[in-house]
């Protein structure tokens, strides 16, 4: 099964916004509400940010936001911060492999 | 709070079988509303998702394990394990033991904070 597909890196100016894609497939993405969205500062294990396409754990900011349109899902960061550097994760569940993927991870950068 | 802690030997040898253990702590295993995963991340990359399992002893394994994977529970330890035979270097990784809200869910939302596992003679 492949993974799903993220840009590698992205890069975003403090206080302004940035959007991260992932785009999989009918069969995972597509499918159902299973994504979310993990970040990962450098050394560091990864910690949720978004579950169930848009719903936000207790304790992440508002400014991290997600949401999906057909077999493309996203996470918005908006008033960027530097300690927003980080990979960022998205996943999902996939019904045709039955097993979950990850994207290869996409690099914020803040300017 | 509940925590999650990963232990087992850093080091394997090519062939040999790698073993982990996770400790959940602050809270039962036997719950509906969690599975309890393995994750691992080889250096400089990204994440893959090796397997789960339920209280009850229910699995998922990712196929590209080729079936080298084993997930088993103690519940009376409140411990879950991985077990990965006939390593190789592409095993090499940082292995996250992780807490997984249900099958409508599918996110992972409580993660040790993982354990470096080199495969090396």
């Amino acid at each position: 099964q492949s993974a799903l597909t993220q840009p590698p890196s992205v890069s975003g100016s403090l206080g302004q916004s940035v959007t991260i894609s992932c785009t999989g497939t009918s069969s995972d993405v597509g499918n159902s509400k299973r994504v979310s969205w993990y970040q990962q500062p450098p050394g560091t294990a990864p910690k949720v940010l978004i579950y169930e396409v848009n719903n936000r754990p207790a304790g992440v900011s508002d400014r991290f936001s997600g949401s999906k349109s057909g077999n493309t899902a996203s996470l918005t960061i908006s008033g960027l911060q530097t300690e927003d550097e980080a990979d960022y994760y998205c996943g999902s569940f996939s019904i045709i492999s039955n097993v979950f993927l990850f994207g290869g991870g996409t690099k914020l950068t803040v300017l | 709070q509940q925590q999650l802690q990963e232990s087992g030997p850093g080091l394997a040898k090519p062939s040999e079988t790698l073993s982990l253990t996770c400790t959940v702590s602050s809270g039962s295993m036997i719950t509906p509303n969690y599975w309890w995963a393995w994750i691992r991340q080889p250096p400089g990359k990204g994440l893959e998702y090796i397997g789960s399992i339920f209280y009850t002893g229910s699995t998922y394994y990712n196929p590209s394990l080729k079936s080298r994977g084993t997930i088993s529970v103690d519940t009376s330890k409140n411990q879950f394990s991985l077990k990965v035979n006939s390593v190789t270097a592409t095993d090499t990784a940082v292995y996250y033991c992780v807490r997984q809200r249900g099958l409508d869910s599918w996110s992972f939302d409580l993660w040790g904070r993982g354990t470096l596992v080199t495969i090396s003679s």
